[in-house]
């Protein structure tokens, strides 16, 4: 069976330090790789997805993410973070076949930005 | 834009009332998803409906229905609200026919307490 793992249930930053926030997967396979992000008050939003191809992936908002196979790896980047990241992120894993019934979330990582 | 609206954003219900939670998506989309989402444990699929009448059960469907009767409209139904059901809740929508990488669009979330 698939699973995620956010190891850091909470970040603290900076505004303006660099972000990487952890994502680790168990699957079989390649998987399809998504972040989403959930501001205060609000629903998921995706910020960015991978399914093959450039292992570096460019998202929305200045976020970019690298799968790393090796290390069953799908971490989160930015390199300067504003106030307005504050958020809940959360990694999601798919099989690359079968129903969209099997997304799997990982149990998210609190942001909180500096001033 | 995809827009998914769930009819209420804070809901407070007692033990043992039945409790209708409504969600509309206006994109013509397939698959629709109710979720749970609790501090530590990430999204949890309660429900998934892959057309007008089709559902299956997802991750914890217990104490929960579902009615889909409309292509835009998916309900989830709690036929006697428990205190343990006190959480909020999150409906989605993808097209269908991408598989396991049919990235979601999510509504607000409806915050439901159960006293």
């Amino acid at each position: 069976a698939q699973s995620v793992t956010q190891p850091d249930i909470h970040i603290t930053v900076s505004e303006g330090a660099s972000l990487e926030l952890r994502c680790n997967y168990s699957y079989g396979a390649t998987p399809y790789l998504f972040w989403y992000v959930q501001s205060p008050g609000q629903g998921l939003q995706l910020l960015l997805k991978y399914f093959s191809g450039d292992t570096l992936v460019q998202g929305i908002k200045g976020f970019e993410a690298e799968f790393k196979r090796s290390q069953s790896s799908f971490n989160l980047r930015k390199p300067s973070v504003h106030w307005s990241d504050a958020a809940e992120y959360f990694c999601a894993v798919g099989p690359p076949s079968g129903s969209a019934r099997q997304l799997t979330f990982g149990s998210g990582t609190q942001l909180t930005v500096l001033p | 834009d995809v827009k998914v609206t769930q009819s209420s954003r804070y809901l407070v219900k007692r033990t043992g009332e039945k409790v209708f939670l409504e969600c509309v998506q206006d994109m013509d989309h397939e698959n629709m998803f109710w979720y749970r989402q609790d501090p530590g444990l990430g999204l949890r699929l309660i429900y998934f409906s892959y057309d007008v009448k089709m559902k299956e059960k997802g991750d914890i469907p217990e104490g929960y229905s579902v009615s889909r009767e409309k292509k835009e409209r998916f309900s989830l139904i709690l036929e006697s609200a428990s205190t343990n059901q006190t959480s909020m809740y999150l409906c989605a929508s993808s097209p269908q026919g991408q598989g396991g990488n049919s990235p979601l669009h999510f509504g607000n979330g409806t915050r439901l307490t159960v006293t």
